[in-house]
């Protein structure tokens, strides 16, 4: 079954620092994968999306992720966070192997500190 | 008005009420889902149509009936329902629900449902 982990369900960074979300899958084949940010009382906002070719794919916001075969894993990162940024992400897998369906992770809250 | 919209934005209901909640796509798009969002746990996908037919239901219960009278509305019909289903219900939109799914989904604000 597929499945996606987000490490850490709270992270805190200062304003400035390096902001680095955890996001791992299970899948038997090269997944599409998503970062989604929420912010407090809004629906799910695409940040970026991975689906063929350059591993690096960079979003909106200054975000960017990386998919890494060999480590099953799909980290968002942003050199440096604004408050701004302090919102919920959530990472998601699809594909063919999904059944054509999206698996969330359970999201990982960022909290930035002035 | 663009994107996804979502109405009404808060709902408290008792166990024995009946209401419904809307979703609009104002993007063109063909597929429109609802997924159920509770505190600590991932979405949860409830409801697929495509092309105005349902072609998911992911062993919702039938307290929960979904309506899509065409491509650019989607109603979830609530009756009965149990405190538990408190929640926040997303309504999203796609182009389509293709073959591997490459296809964004846009999210609306949600509805933040309370079952007394």
């Amino acid at each position: 079954a597929q499945s996606v982990t987000q490490l850490g369900s709270h992270v805190s960074v200062s304003e400035g620092a390096l902001v680095l979300l955890r996001c791992n899958y299970s899948s038997s084949v090269p997944p599409y994968l998503f970062w989604y940010v929420q912010y407090p009382n809004q629906g799910l906002q695409l940040l970026l999306k991975y689906t063929t070719g350059a591993t690096l794919v960079k979003g909106i916001n200054g975000f960017e992720a990386e998919f890494k075969k060999s480590e099953t894993s799909f980290h968002l990162t942003k050199p440096s966070a604004h408050m701004s940024d302090a919102a919920e992400y959530f990472c998601a897998v699809s594909g063919a192997n999904t059944g054509n369906q999206f698996y969330f992770g359970t999201g990982t809250s960022l909290t930035v500190i002035p | 008005e663009t994107g996804v919209t979502q109405t009404p934005r808060h709902l408290v209901m008792g166990m024995t009420n009946k209401k419904s909640l809307k979703c609009e796509q104002h993007l063109g798009h063909n597929a429109m889902y609802w997924y159920k969002q509770s505190a600590k746990k991932p979405l949860e996908l409830m409801f697929v149509y495509n092309f105005k037919e349902q072609t998911e239901n992911n062993s919702v219960p039938s307290r929960f009936s979904p309506e899509c009278p065409n491509s650019s509305h989607l109603f979830l019909h609530l009756h009965t329902l149990q405190p538990e289903d408190s929640a926040l219900y997303l309504c999203a939109s796609s182009q389509e629900r293709t073959s591997g799914n490459t296809d964004t989904q846009y999210f609306g604000p949600g509805t933040r449902l309370t079952v007394l």
